[in-house]
């Protein structure tokens, strides 16, 4: 079974330019979360996507976005980037199902971004 | 606003060594993780605590979860080299919200 899959893995842009990051979830799994890594913040969530709506937003300025298609892969974007936009960007996918306790959110490989 | 702690920071012990990592949260959760994070990589999920007094066993690693105390424990038994990685906890507050408020993260490294 194949596992979160994010696109690309490394990516160098330069300041003032968007970026658009691809995450394709474990096949079944309906949400889709993104979180951004940095040395100096930690792991922060960014949104959380199920059956194409955003149903969590984290505390990120409107330049970040993102949307969910009808088979689950999502796309996150960041707009006018600055250079406090490097970072891992994590994807992580899972299964909700109604009544289930144990949800577990599985995490791909990232996507390096580093801005300059 | 959900706070996640863990402490400590650093951790850097000896080969064969026992150790525990510990997570204090804010706010009552209904879940609790435990992700291993080696250099570059991305997070591997370790243990799901699901309710008070659970406790799981992987290993050297085990791990529990005190829900009146908000505090989740990470225990190292024997420690050997391959554990050196960061482990992070992480909260999710609301069952069916899929939004993790993690710890700062420990960093584990094993000295043979």
């Amino acid at each position: 079974k194949a596992g979160v899959t994010q696109t690309p893995r490394y990516l160098i842009k330069t300041r003032g330019q968007q970026v658009t990051l691809s995450c394709s979830p474990i096949s079944g799994h309906r949400s889709v979360s993104w979180y951004q890594q940095t040395p100096g913040q930690g792991l922060q969530f960014l949104f959380e996507y199920f059956s194409e709506t955003q149903r969590n937003k984290g505390n990120f300025p409107g330049r970040f976005s993102g949307r969910q298609f009808s088979n689950s892969r999502s796309e996150m974007n960041v707009s006018t980037l600055e250079l406090g936009d490097s970072a891992l960007y994590l994807c992580a996918s899972s299964l909700v199902l109604a009544g289930a306790q144990n949800t577990e959110a599985f995490f791909g490989q990232g996507t390096r971004l580093t801005v300059v | 606003e959900l706070k996640v702690e863990q402490n400590p920071l650093f951790l850097s012990m000896q080969e064969g060594k026992n150790y525990t990592i510990y997570c204090n949260y804010s706010t009552t959760s209904d879940r609790l993780y435990w992700y291993r994070q080696d250099p570059g990589k991305s997070l591997e999920s370790l243990f799901v605590l699901l309710s008070n007094g659970a406790v799981k066993q992987e290993g050297r690693l085990m791990a529990s979860l005190d829900t009146k105390a908000r505090l989740s424990t990470l225990h190292i038994t024997a420690a050997v080299h391959d554990l050196s990685a960061t482990y992070f906890c992480a909260v999710d507050i609301n069952f069916g919200n899929e939004k993790l408020t993690f710890g700062t993260g420990t960093r584990l490294t094993i000295i043979p």
